[in-house]
């Protein structure tokens, strides 16, 4: 089955910063690859995603970046704001199969 | 438009003891996940049920956990007899079943169930 890695387990960066996680995956079939958020005791929250069929996909502060050949995405959080902190999960799919999601991170954005 | 509805928000029970949790999906949503996320992991998919069929319960405990969808909209979880590791949130997503490629899934707030 998938199998999806995700780093780094935590990240602390000021505010105003970039935030940079990356996530790899293990079925090169894999072609749905959506970015959650979930703050403290809160439901997670859909935020990006991207299909296979693009390298890059971009929403305001948040961008998202596909490398199939190497088997990674990557979520870019640009101008950190301390509502940004929360644990971000990453996860990948094919066809209608269901989501694999990594570990998540928790980002921490200090004023 | 009106979010995935879940209930109870909190359980407490004891060990041994039995639990169901309810899920209502976002209207028109044909297929429903129920996931496990216990403390400090990603959510970990239980059953995804497309209508009133199960399409994947492969990582279901079926000795202790069923569920049911059987009118293809609102679907129950439930836990029998509980056990310590069961301890975690049980989350509710649904998505649109369009044809041939992943939907966005929607989740609903949770279920914190805790294990005496």
């Amino acid at each position: 089955g998938e199998n999806v890695e995700q780093h780094p387990s935590t990240l602390s960066v000021q505010e105003g910063d970039s935030a940079v996680i990356k996530c790899t995956y293990s079925d090169s079939a894999s072609n749905y690859f959506p970015w959650y958020k979930q703050e403290l005791g809160k439901r997670p929250q859909l935020i990006i995603d991207i299909r296979s069929n693009v390298g890059e996909k971009k929403d305001q502060r948040i961008a998202v970046t596909l490398n199939k050949t190497a088997k990674h995405f990557s979520l870019h959080i640009t101008e950190t704001q301390p509502e940004d902190s929360a644990v971000y999960f990453c996860a990948a799919s094919k066809g209608y199969s269901t989501l694999t999601f990594g570990k998540g991170t928790m980002l921490l954005v200090s004023p | 438009e009106a979010g995935v509805a879940q209930s109870p928000r909190y359980k407490i029970i004891e060990k041994r003891q039995s639990v169901a949790f309810w899920c209502n999906p976002i209207s028109g949503h044909a297929t429903l996940y129920w996931y496990q996320q216990i403390l400090g992991q990603g959510p970990k998919l239980l059953i995804q049920f497309q209508n009133n069929g199960v399409v994947d319960d492969s990582q279901l405990p079926k000795d202790r956990f069923s569920a049911e969808r059987l009118k293809g909209v609102d679907s129950t979880l439930k836990i029998q007899p509980a056990k310590l590791e069961d301890s975690a949130v049980y989350l509710c997503a649904s998505s649109l079943d369009r044809g041939g490629s992943n939907q966005p899934q929607h989740f609903g707030d949770g279920t914190r169930l805790s294990i005496l």
